[in-house]
């Protein structure tokens, strides 16, 4: 299995501009969670879909963000308009089960 | 709102020395999780304990879950440069749901 697919790897943007994040889970998870981390913050959990429905978005910072989940084998998440607080390495994680999660490389946000 | 708090936040060793990482909270855990992540990468999970006083070893590392359920430890024998690397416990809570409950993490340096 591949693992978790993330892209980009990289992004800078400037202040405002919309961002989106991509994630491909492992293929048979039923979880799929989104987090930010941050030095200051460590590792946040901003929300989790099961079944591709969002269970807790509490995390979500602003209306600025907004996660979705079409299908089984993809999610998104998004930022607009987007600012130099939200510079951060973003992860996607799926999860076969509510027990052992597993993590994508991440996708180092910078925004300028 | 539960909290896991780690100690200590750094460490830096010599190689061969031991060292112990805890992970503490008030509030009880359903089950416990113990993550490294190497830069670059996402965290990768070590191992999960369920029951209270659990002891499981992986190699040099061995893991131990409190009596009650609100804290664990992390010990490591003779480390090694290999084992450089940011060390994070994870619990759910005990609503048992998806929702993983992070530390801020343990920044462990071995040098040679």
């Amino acid at each position: 299995d591949a693992g978790v697919i993330q892209s980009p790897r990289h992004e800078v943007t400037e202040m405002g501009q919309e961002v989106t994040l991509r994630c491909k889970p492992i293929s048979g998870h039923d979880y799929l969670f989104w987090y930010r981390q941050t030095m200051m913050r460590g590792l946040e959990l901003l929300i989790y879909f099961n079944n591709n429905v969002p269970i807790d978005d509490s995390g979500m910072p602003e209306d600025r963000f907004s996660a979705k989940m079409p299908n089984a084998s993809f999610s998104t998440l998004k930022i607009q308009p987007s600012e130099p607080r939200d510079s951060a390495v973003y992860f996607c994680a799926s999860s076969p089960s509510n027990y052992e999660q597993y993590f994508g490389p991440g996708t180092r946000l910078t925004v300028t | 709102t539960q909290l896991l708090e780690q100690s200590p936040q750094f460490l830096s060793i010599q190689e061969g020395e031991n060292l112990t990482v805890y992970c503490n909270s008030s509030s009880v855990f359903s089950s416990l999780q113990w993550y490294r992540q190497e830069p670059g990468e996402g965290p990768v999970l070590l191992v999960t304990v369920v029951t209270g006083g659990e002891v499981k070893k992986l190699k040099r590392l061995t893991f131990q879950f409190g009596d009650a359920r609100k804290d664990s430890s992390l010990h490591i024998t003779a480390a090694q440069p290999g084992d450089t690397g940011l060390y994070l416990c994870a619990g759910h809570g005990s609503s048992n749901t998806g929702k993983l409950i992070f530390g801020q993490g343990t920044t462990l340096q071995v040098k040679p």
